[in-house]
């Protein structure tokens, strides 16, 4: 049973404009959630985290949002670049425990 | 050099062939971690390790063993290679002083073709 859901398989956004990613989650217990990166023949790539006592963390042109009433998150690449271009993993855990649940995953698409 | 390796970078076996997929890291970190990938499935934890000691099965252990030679290797083998563990497979360190904030660093993958 997938804890961890990124429901869109795929995005496409122009250059300059807001990439919106998002992921749902069905373990009220999570309390650290994590964005992975991932280009071709690479692993993934730590991008941005939040802890689950905060709604917003900020890095850049990367920002995460939670909603812990929702149990959702996003995250906004404000201005997008071709370069972001990638497979981007959401990821959850519990502290104290052993794995990060990670999500399917969505392809972004950044057009020049 | 790349702070997590895994070796080979692809490999095609046959059905019941024991093939070993293995990791290094210089980063120091004393937790690692066998992760695969399938399409539609993200990636899910098949052995973690956070010691020399200490080996743990995660939620996709059957058909694989693991063994964590010192702190710096981590080997995945699987005794009887059959199709369906066709994937990509990674491998993953994290520091257990760190915490979670910084998340884990990945290897760049192996892709293994069961045929």
């Amino acid at each position: 049973d997938q804890q961890v859901k990124q429901n869109s398989p795929s995005l496409s956004v122009q250059e300059g404009r807001i990439s919106i990613l998002n992921c749902d989650y069905t373990n009220s217990m999570f309390d650290y959630f994590l964005w992975y990166k991932k280009y071709p023949a690479e692993g993934p790539t730590f991008l941005i985290s939040i802890s689950s006592i905060k709604d917003k963390n900020e890095d850049g042109r990367f920002t995460v949002f939670l909603n812990k009433s929702a149990k959702h998150l996003s995250l906004h690449i404000v201005p997008s670049q071709p370069g972001d271009s990638a497979v981007y993993f959401c990821a959850a855990i519990l502290t104290g425990a052993n794995n990060l649940f990670f999500g399917t995953g969505t392809r972004l698409t950044v057009i020049p | 050099d790349a702070d997590v390796t895994q070796t080979p970078r692809n490999r095609i076996t046959k059905t019941g062939k024991r093939i070993m997929l293995e990791c290094s890291q210089t980063k120091g970190h004393d937790r690692m971690y066998w992760y695969r990938q399938d399409p539609g499935l993200g990636l899910r934890l098949i052995y973690y390790s956070f010691d020399v000691k200490d080996i743990n099965k995660g939620e996709i252990s059957d058909g694989y063993s693991v063994s964590r030679q010192a702190q710096a290797k981590f080997s995945l083998s699987l005794e009887s290679a059959i199709p369906n563990q066709t994937a990509l497979y990674f491998c993953a360190t994290s520091d257990s002083r760190q915490g979670i904030v910084r998340g884990y660093t990945f290897g760049s993958g192996t892709r293994l073709t069961v045929v």
